[in-house]
């Protein structure tokens, strides 16, 4: 079945930093895939999205790109900031007979320190 | 639109009482799903529904937890009879057919004493 596998956390960054977390995925046929975030406290709210392969989903400075090659979908920022201490979630949403199914991975938690 | 919206937000019971969640998704939008997030565990799902048809209950912990959704703008989650690890936050999310994002309810947070 399809599954999305992000790498673990925490990630610590110093405010500025580069950030990369990465995800794959697997599934059969052509899913859309996204970041979600997660502030503390909140629900989830969408980052990023891209439908289609070699698109490249941008927001807040966020960006990822998706690679149908190597079926991946990095998170990247070229400077993190204090207030992007969240956890961020990959997610697929493949089509089936019966609708839509969206799968998220496990979460990678982001803290970005002074 | 205001949203996906639950309630209550917060509830808490006592072990053994029975506990509904309720969620009314965004109009227009044809699947819903039921997350359950826990330290331990993260991000689980439950169930999901397409045009109001249980899909996949795969996620579904036992027999204690059921789901229904009688329209396209309401649903529930109920747990009967509730147990302290049944402690969580409970989201619900919904998205219109095809290959588009879903949008997050607020959560409801749940303490079984």
């Amino acid at each position: 079945g399809d599954s999305v596998t992000q790498m673990e956390g925490p990630v610590t960054l110093s405010e500025e930093a580069f950030l990369t977390i990465n995800c794959t995925y697997t599934a059969t046929g052509y899913p859309s895939l996204f970041w979600y975030v997660q502030y503390p406290g909140e629900g989830l709210q969408l980052l990023l999205k891209a439908t289609k392969a070699d698109d490249k989903g941008s927001n807040k400075g966020f960006e990822a790109t998706y690679r149908k090659e190597t079926t991946s979908f990095h998170l990247e920022k070229g400077s993190v900031q204090v207030s992007d201490s969240a956890v961020y979630f990959c997610a697929l949403i493949y089509l089936t007979g019966g609708g839509n199914k969206l799968t998220f991975g496990t979460g990678t938690q982001l803290k970005v320190e002074l | 639109d205001a949203g996906v919206i639950q309630s209550p937000r917060h509830e808490v019971t006592e072990m053994g009482q029975e506990v509904t969640l309720r969620c009314k998704p965004i109009s227009g939008h044809n699947s819903l799903f039921w997350y359950r997030q826990t330290m331990m565990r993260g991000l689980e799902l439950l169930i999901y529904f397409n045009n109001n048809v249980p899909i996949d209950d795969s996620g579904m912990p036992e027999d204690r937890f059921s789901a229904k959704m009688p329209n396209a703008s309401f649903s529930t989650l109920k747990i009967q009879p509730s147990e302290p690890r049944d402690s969580a936050v409970y989201f619900c999310a919904s998205s219109l057919r095809g290959r588009t994002e879903a949008f997050f309810g607020q959560g409801t947070r749940l303490t079984v004493v």
